[in-house]
């Protein structure tokens, strides 16, 4: 069984541009889930997805941060504009509909704005 | 709110000792999942062992075994005949298994340093 996938794995931006990051979850999983881990922290819920609707997005910074997951499948996450503050790594997990004790994690995203 | 703690920033144990990793919790729920996660310079969080709340039995999965202190809010990991491989941060986790949503709530975490 093929894992969650990310890409890219590392991306360097300046402070103000804009990325995108992309996620894969495992065939079948219904509930996909967005993390931002910051340097010495433990990750931190940025946005969950039921299918293709949003269950708890209640710390993702709305201003400048988005997600979808079309078609209950894939999902994006984009920052827009980008600030030094985001420099993290973005992990993407997810789990089988109503076994959330199961989530199983990508290898991340390391993003560093300068 | 959920908070998780992990009072040990760093750990060290030699190779094939044994070591407790520490984590206590606030919650004011009765249903919930506590977990152990690894993860390696590789960054990718690895599940290392999983407990019910409802469960009195502590959890094993080889040589990992935790320590489940409901009362005292407390759930310690220990590793047995450590090796080189298990080296990585270590983050202790919860989720409130009777909420509308399923978020971790991670420890701040423990790097484990294995000296062979």
């Amino acid at each position: 069984e093929a894992g969650v996938a990310q890409s890219p794995r590392y991306k360097i931006i300046e402070k103000r541009q804009s990325v995108a990051f992309w996620c894969n979850p495992i065939s079948g999983h219904a509930t996909l889930y967005w993390y931002q881990q910051i340097l010495g922290q433990g990750p931190k819920l940025l946005i969950q997805f039921q299918n293709n609707g949003v269950v708890d997005d209640s710390q993702l910074p709305k201003d400048r941060f988005s997600a979808e997951r079309l078609k209950g499948v894939d999902s994006t996450l984009k920052i827009q504009p980008a600030k030094l503050e985001d420099s993290a790594v973005y992990l993407c997990a997810s789990s089988p509909l109503l076994k959330f004790s199961e989530q199983y994690f990508g290898p991340g995203t390391r993003l560093t704005v300068t | 709110a959920q908070t998780v703690t992990q009072s040990q920033p760093e750990m060290s144990v030699q190779e094939a000792e044994t070591v407790t990793l520490s984590c206590t919790y606030d919650t004011s729920e009765s249903d919930y999942y506590l977990f152990w996660y690894k993860q390696p310079p590789s960054r990718q969080m690895i599940l290392v062992i999983r407990q019910e709340a409802y469960k009195q039995q502590n959890a094993t999965e080889n040589r990992f075994s935790v320590n489940f202190q409901k009362a005292a809010k407390s759930f310690s990991l220990k590793i047995s005949d450590s090796q080189l491989g298990d080296a990585a941060m270590y983050f202790c986790a919860y989720i409130n298994s009777g909420g509308s949503n399923y978020k971790l709530t991670f420890g701040k975490g423990t790097l484990l340093t294995v000296n062979p």
